[in-house]
């Protein structure tokens, strides 16, 4: 079954600190995976879009990581403020003639001053 | 428009009654993609158009949910009979191309069905 795991579950970190957030998948066929933040009350803005050849990819102070082999991404930010408090959901694409995503239940996060 | 627009922003129906959500995407965009996000868990994938063509419908639950993209009018996704459990924000998303592999989803703000 197409799957795809975040951990954790939600997270709070101090203004200023940096943190990892973890995603694993299951999806098959592969075609590429995606980090969305979702603010409370909108819709998923898109981070960053890796293809299987893609080892890391950054977006301002988000940097994502890929490794196609164990099937793991992560996402880390660094000197977080307070405006990265949301939810960050990893989405797996299978690529294929659907184009649909697979979405991760995502990582809460809250930047506490 | 450069944003995926969706109206209404909240509706609230009696169950048994019919709920009809719109979206208009980003001028320019070929796909729509309509996604039922529950309780603030992940999304479900519904249907998803190519223009007008439904390009994708393997996650409609097609007994009570039918969904149009009609030339010059915004696309919407209608809900007959709904259920408690059809509780939940649904969010349309744009993309200029979908077989391409890396084309951003572009997604509204959302409409929040409530049934009571």
């Amino acid at each position: 079954k197409n799957q795809v795991e975040q951990s954790p579950q939600s997270l709070i970190i101090l203004e200023g600190k940096n943190c990892t957030l973890q995603c694993n998948y299951t999806v098959s066929p592969f075609s590429n995976l995606r980090w969305y933040k979702q603010d409370t009350g909108r819709g998923p803005v898109s981070l960053t879009i890796m293809t299987f050849s893609e080892n890391t990819k950054s977006n301002g102070r988000y940097t994502a990581t890929l490794d196609a082999d164990t099937k793991q991404s992560s996402l880390h930010i660094t000197a977080s403020q307070l405006s990265d408090s949301a939810s960050y959901i990893c989405v797996v694409s299978g690529g294929g003639s659907q184009g649909n995503l697979i979405f991760g239940k995502g990582t809460k996060l809250s930047v506490k001053p | 428009g450069e944003e995926v627009a969706q109206t209404p922003k909240h509706l609230v129906r009696g169950e048994g009654q019919k709920a009809k959500l719109y979206c208009a995407p980003i001028k320019g965009h070929s796909y729509v993609f309509w996604y039922q996000q529950v309780l603030k868990n992940e999304f479900k994938f519904l249907i998803s158009f190519q223009n007008e063509n439904v390009f994708d419908e393997t996650g409609m639950p097609k007994e009570r949910f039918s969904a149009k993209c009609l030339p010059n009018s915004p696309c919407s996704l209608e809900i007959q009979a709904t259920k408690l459990e059809d509780s939940a924000v649904y969010f349309c998303a744009s993309s200029q191309r979908v077989y391409s592999g890396t084309d951003t989803q572009y997604f509204g703000p959302g409409t929040r069905l409530t049934v009571l």
